[in-house]
């Protein structure tokens, strides 16, 4: 059973750019998670669908956005991108509520 | 939000010995897991234990939601075993986002 896919794993872009990632869950999962982890903050939410639709988002600012599809593939898009968004970002899946979560390897996002 | 902390945030270990990492948290919750972050960055899944005890090889842990606290046991550790070690809570009520403790930066020295 393929795990978490997410791409691409590094990534660099200049300030002012706009970024797209990817996020394939595990077979079955309808439910996708995504979280920021840099060495100044640690690990933060960003934000939580299931079947299509948002249910929970963290306090980052609406350049951050995401849309989850049919086939429960998932996209996570930062606009106008700034340096403090360099960082890794890590993507999740589960089967359902009250189930444990798996990740992805993560997409490694610098920002020059 | 939810309050997780982690301790020690750093351990150096001689190979073969034991360790026991702690989570504290400051709610209810309904979803406890750890995690070992490998050196490319994933998060490895370790334990699945929003209450009672799990054993999985030399690894085991803890979960007393009662008291709100979490145990994670490494025995006979090896240099593999390093890494950083994370608890991450999902509060009662407040599903579907995870509060990620700081960490425990392992390193088990040959």
């Amino acid at each position: 059973k393929a795990g978490v896919t997410q791409t691409p794993r590094y990534l660099i872009k200049t300030r002012g750019q706009q970024v797209t990632l990817s996020c394939s869950p595990i077979s079955g999962h309808r439910s996708v998670s995504w979280y920021q982890q840099t060495p100044g903050q640690g690990l933060q939410f960003l934000f939580e669908y299931f079947s299509e639709t948002q249910r929970n988002k963290g306090n980052f600012p609406g350049r951050f956005s995401g849309r989850q599809f049919s086939n429960s593939r998932s996209e996570m898009n930062v606009s106008t991108l700034e340096l403090g968004d360099s960082a890794l970002y890590l993507c999740a899946s589960r089967l359902q509520d009250n189930y444990g979560y798996t990740f992805g390897s993560g997409t490694r996002l610098t920002v020059v | 939000g939810i309050q997780v902390e982690q301790s020690p945030p750093d351990l150096i270990l001689q190979e073969g010995a034991n360790s026991t990492l702690r989570c504290n948290f400051s709610d209810s919750v309904n979803n406890l897991q750890w995690f070992h972050q490998n050196p490319w960055g994933q998060l490895i899944n370790l334990f699945y234990i929003p209450s009672g005890t799990k054993q999985n090889g030399r690894l085991s842990a803890t979960t007393v939601a009662t008291e709100r606290y979490s145990l994670l046991y490494i025995s006979s550790s090896q240099t593999t075993d390093s890494g950083v070690y994370f608890c991450a809570v999902e509060r009662r009520g407040r599903i579907n986002k995870f509060y990620f403790g700081s960490g425990t930066k392992l390193n088990v020295k040959p």
